[in-house]
């Protein structure tokens, strides 16, 4: 089945810094990659999501890349702010269901 | 996107019990999923959730321990029976929404359950 690699597992940035965040997976027949951000004691957020047809995909100052081919994805955030701080995972699916990365905690430090 | 609701928020449980646990979407769906996230952990996918069918189980999840119900389109629920300590997670349920894939899953609010 699906296994999904996540890195790193903390990451700490300054306000205003780039905040980068990898998966790997190992299915090749997963075509749905989507990103999730979670606030403590609150659901899960979808933050944005992209399918095996696109290489890239921008939302203001979230992007994620995606490499078919290294079977890796990523998340950019750029221009940190104190409330992106929380934890992220990223998912990856094949069947609509979702398999998810063991998550990073980011603290964007003011 | 769709909006979910579940109920209780919040359960203490002593071992042995059974608590079910129900989930509404405010629009019909046809996935429905069952997550449970250990404190400080990700999301385990327990099973889908089949309108008219048996669910669908993951490795490690069984029926006689996570029967699953889903009567409709809108309403799913999930009894964890026979509880032991070990069962103390947060429980969240998902609707897959889309007009092609169906697979953007949006969360519910999730139910903390503590087992005494």
């Amino acid at each position: 089945g699906e296994n999904v690699e996540q890195h790193p597992s903390t990451l700490s940035v300054q306000e205003g810094d780039s905040a980068v965040i990898k998966c790997t997976y190992s299915d090749s027949a997963s075509n749905y990659f989507p990103w999730y951000k979670q606030e403590l004691g609150k659901r899960p957020q979808l933050i944005i999501d992209i399918r095996s047809n696109v290489g890239e995909k921008k939302d203001q100052r979230i992007a994620v890349t995606l490499n078919k081919t290294a079977k890796h994805f990523s998340l950019h955030i750029t221009e940190t702010q104190p409330e992106d701080s929380a934890v992220y995972f990223c998912a990856a699916s094949n069947t609509g269901k979702l398999i998810f990365g063991q998550g990073t905690t980011l603290q964007v430090k003011p | 996107s769709a909006v979910i609701s579940q109920k209780p928020s919040r359960d203490i449980c002593q071992r042995g019990t059974s608590l079910t646990i129900q989930c509404q979407v405010d629009s019909q769906v046809t996935m429905m999923f069952w997550y449970r996230q250990q404190p400080g952990q990700s999301l385990t996918l327990i099973a889908t959730a089949n309108q008219g069918s048996e669910a669908t189980y993951e490795s490690g999840f069984v029926i006689d321990k996570f029967p699953i119900s889903r009567p409709n389109l809108t309403f799913s629920t999930l009894t964890v029976s026979n509880m032991s300590p070990e069962d103390s997670s947060i429980y969240l349920c998902s609707a897959g929404t889309g007009t092609v894939y169906q697979e953007t899953q949006y969360f519910g609010p999730g139910t903390r359950l503590l087992v005494l």
